[in-house]
């Protein structure tokens, strides 16, 4: 009954470092979302997935790329680390458009130096 | 395009205490509104929710009412606990399924 799992809970990275976080869930839902939270900001979108093998914009996407290879898992890459991607992400999913609530990981604090 | 604004926290009530925190929203059409509830280290869980005008939602002693007339959802509660100490997001649902956030109210209940 794991729900929805990210990996790491924590990292530390020198800018230009890539790495990618990984979202796995286990309830068969159709579509995830990886957002990212900052202080006095809320949560803002940075790509989703509709299904397997799909990825699309959210409001933030630059800097970011996603792979949605296998429905269960919904990876999210920084390819050359900026300080300004230093924040908590959280990735969700849910099993159609219609039904909430998404279901949140807990989250993935990453610094970037 | 879609927003929500949310009053600025920090909140801090007394044990007891009556609980409102504002939010308004701007939309094209009537979008199903939301709020989430997230505990220290933890992530986001959804705390209740109204798909509809006049709709109320409710759990765990908050309620919410969708009114569509001042496109608000304000959280309400009429007895704080300690254990409510937390950040509460209001959200919006866009077309495509994703949340629309407001920046989030820091609530701290003091015994």
């Amino acid at each position: 009954n794991a729900g929805v799992t990210q990996t790491p809970k924590f990292r530390v990275l020198k800018t230009g470092q890539s790495m990618t976080l990984l979202c796995a869930q286990d309830m068969n839902h159709e579509y995830m979302y990886w957002y990212r939270q900052d202080p006095g900001m809320g949560l803002r979108l940075i790509h989703y997935s509709v299904g397997e093998g799909t990825t699309a914009k959210g409001e933030v996407p630059d800097g970011y790329n996603v792979s949605r290879l296998k429905k269960q898992n919904f990876l999210l890459g920084l390819e050359s680390a900026a300080p300004s991607q230093t924040s908590v992400y959280f990735c969700a999913s849910s099993y159609s458009r219609e039904q909430q609530p998404q279901h949140f990981g807990d989250g993935t604090r990453l610094s970037i130096l | 395009g879609n927003s929500v604004t949310q009053m600025e926290g920090p909140v801090t009530l007394s044990e007891e205490a009556f609980l409102t925190i504002n939010c308004t929203y701007t939309a094209t059409g009537y979008p199903s509104l939301f709020w989430y509830v997230q505990y220290p280290g933890e992530g986001l869980q959804l705390l209740l929710k109204a798909t509809k005008a006049d709709d109320k939602g409710s759990n765990k002693g908050f309620e919410a009412t969708y009114r569509k007339e001042t496109t608000s959802f304000h959280l309400e509660k009429g007895s704080v606990q300690v254990s409510d100490s937390a950040v509460y997001f209001c959200a919006l649902m866009r077309s495509q399924g994703n949340l629309i956030f407001g920046k989030g109210t820091k609530l701290s209940v003091k015994p």
